[in-house]
């Protein structure tokens, strides 16, 4: 049972342009979201979060919409770089305001973005 | 500040050994979760430990266990290997196990062969 789903496997976009990656889930649970990037040979790093209280987050570059009814979210990269080229993938946690613990990730299949110069 | 490693990078082993992996956790972290990623898969949670006890675990049978350290470090070690157990493992380090806002820092991950 895939909660979170990351249904595009691949983007590819150019250089400058506006990437969009998406991510659906299945569990009203979850009420913290967050992106990780993750090179070849790296451990996933942390890109950005927004908790279900909010619709947006924005960081530089990156921002992520909540579409909590639809229970969708999406990252922004713009503009795109050739540097942003990896693997993104979505994860959901359950907040301790929901009573449960929050030690869990549950991620997505990850979507492969590259950018093209 | 040192990030969080992990040991061995690479690891080939046949089916029923036993293996052992290890991971240092970043500094001050008191907690350390372990993923399994298969090929082709996002992460999948195996259990997390806090203050050297187990704190949570996912859906993954007993020959999965772990151990966490005074020093920050932690072990996953997994009995009775079978093949779909090659995967990157990959363990992550954060400070508390609640609050919204403690971000997992991640390790490059162990990958484990089961032939």
């Amino acid at each position: 049972d895939q909660q979170v789903k990351q249904n595009s496997p691949s983007l590819s976009v150019q250089e400058g342009r506006i990437s969009i990656l998406n991510c659906d889930y299945t569990n009203s649970m979850f009420d913290y979201f967050l992106w990780y990037k993750k090179y070849p040979a790296e451990g996933p790093t942390f890109l950005i979060s927004i908790s279900s209280i909010k619709d947006k987050n924005e960081d530089g570059r990156f921002t992520v919409f909540l579409n909590k009814s639809a229970k969708h979210l999406s990252l922004h990269i713009v503009p795109s770089q050739p540097g942003d080229s990896a693997v993104y993938f979505c994860a959901a946690r359950r907040g301790s305001n929901s009573g449960g613990s929050n030690y869990k990730l549950t991620f997505g299949k990850g979507t492969l973005l590259t950018v093209n110069p | 500040e040192t990030g969080v490693t992990q040991s061995p990078t690479h690891l080939i082993k046949t089916r029923g050994q036993q293996v052992t992996l290890r991971c240092s956790s970043q500094s001050g972290h008191n907690t350390v979760s372990w993923y399994q990623q298969a090929l082709g898969q996002g992460p999948q949670f195996i259990f997390q430990y806090y203050r050297e006890e187990e704190n949570g675990r996912g859906n993954f049978p007993p020959r999965f266990s772990g151990l966490q350290f005074p020093n920050y470090s932690s072990e996953l070690n997994v009995n009775a290997l079978e093949l779909d157990d090659s995967a990157l493992y990959l363990c992550a380090s954060s400070l508390g196990t609640t609050g919204l806002n403690n971000e997992q820092f991640f390790g490059p991950g162990t990958r484990l062969t089961v032939l």
